[in-house]
C-alpha cells in the first residue's frame, strides 16, 4: 500500500518570505501523480499544484512550485512571496496513475504566515 | 455551478443513534467520494462511486457504515449506532472519470460530533 509522509506538522514564515513544505512517500508503481492541496480554516480544500510521476519538469503555479525527486520518493512545495492568505494545512496527496482511483493523504503541516 | 455541497454542515448525536450525511457533486461529474478527517490527521478514503455503482470500499468502512448513490447524482452516507470514535469531518468529493489528471474537488465537509 501506498504511504505519504508529512514530517512538519506546523511551520511558520514571514510575510513575503519563502518557504519549503516536506513529503515523501512510499509506492512500487511507476505511474503515479501527486498533489498539494491546502485546507484553509473552517473552508474546504482546494488544490494548490500537481505533478505527473512522468514528467522531469518540475511542476510550478505561480507563487508555488514543487521540487520532485522521484528516485528519492520525495515531493516538496515551495512557497514564494508568502501571504497571509498561504496560512492553512497542507496536504501532500498521492493517487495512482490507473484511473481516478482515491487520494492517499499525509497527516499535513499547518503554515503559519507572521505579517 | 456551484461547487461540490454537503448536508448538513454540522451534526451533534447521542452515542448509538444513526445519521445521514448528503453530498452534491458538481454536476456532470461521474466520480464521487468519501473521505474520513479526524483531529491532526489528513482526509482518510472511505468508498467512492462511479456513477451509481459501488467501485471500492476502504477497510475503515466498517458494517455501520453504508453509502449509496441511487441515481448517480447526490450520495448519502450512512452512520448506524454511532460510536464516540465515529466523530470526525467527513469529506465528499467529486471529479470526472474521463481524465487520469483530475483533481478531486472537495465539498466543505460535514463534521460529526458523537456525544
Amino acid at each position: 500500500a501506498q504511504t505519504v509522509t508529512q514530517s512538519q506538522p506546523e511551520m511558520s514564515v514571514q510575510e513575503a518570505e519563502t518557504v519549503t513544505l516536506s513529503c515523501t512517500y512510499d509506492t512500487s508503481e511507476s505511474d503515479y501523480y501527486l498533489f498539494w492541496y491546502k485546507q484553509p480554516p473552517s473552508r474546504q480544500m482546494i488544490l494548490v499544484i500537481r505533478q505527473e510521476a512522468y514528467k522531469q519538469q518540475n511542476a510550478t503555479e505561480n507563487r508555488f512550485s514543487v521540487n520532485f525527486q522521484k528516485a528519492a520518493k520525495s515531493f516538496s512545495l515551495k512557497i514564494s512571496d508568502s501571504q497571509l492568505g498561504d496560512a492553512a494545512m497542507y496536504f501532500c496527496a498521492y493517487r495512482s496513475g490507473s484511473g481516478n482511483t482515491p487520494l492517499v493523504f499525509g497527516k499535513g503541516t499547518r503554515l503559519s504566515v507572521i505579517a | 455551478d456551484t461547487g461540490v455541497s454537503q448536508d448538513p454542515r454540522h451534526k451533534i448525536t447521542k452515542r448509538g443513534q444513526n445519521v445521514t450525511f448528503r453530498c452534491d457533486p458538481i454536476s456532470e461529474h461521474n466520480r464521487l467520494y468519501w473521505y474520513r478527517q479526524t483531529l491532526g490527521q489528513g482526509p482518510e478514503f472511505l468508498t467512492y462511486f462511479q456513477n451509481e455503482a459501488q467501485l471500492e470500499k476502504s477497510r475503515l468502512l466498517s458494517d455501520r457504515f453504508s453509502a449509496e448513490r441511487p441515481k448517480g447524482s447526490f450520495s448519502t452516507l450512512e452512520i448506524q449506532r454511532t460510536e464516540q470514535g465515529d466523530s470526525a469531518m467527513y469529506l465528499c468529493a467529486s471529479n470526472p472519470w474521463d481524465r487520469d489528471d483530475n483533481e478531486q474537488f472537495f465539498g466543505p465537509g460535514t463534521r460529526l460530533t458523537v456525544l
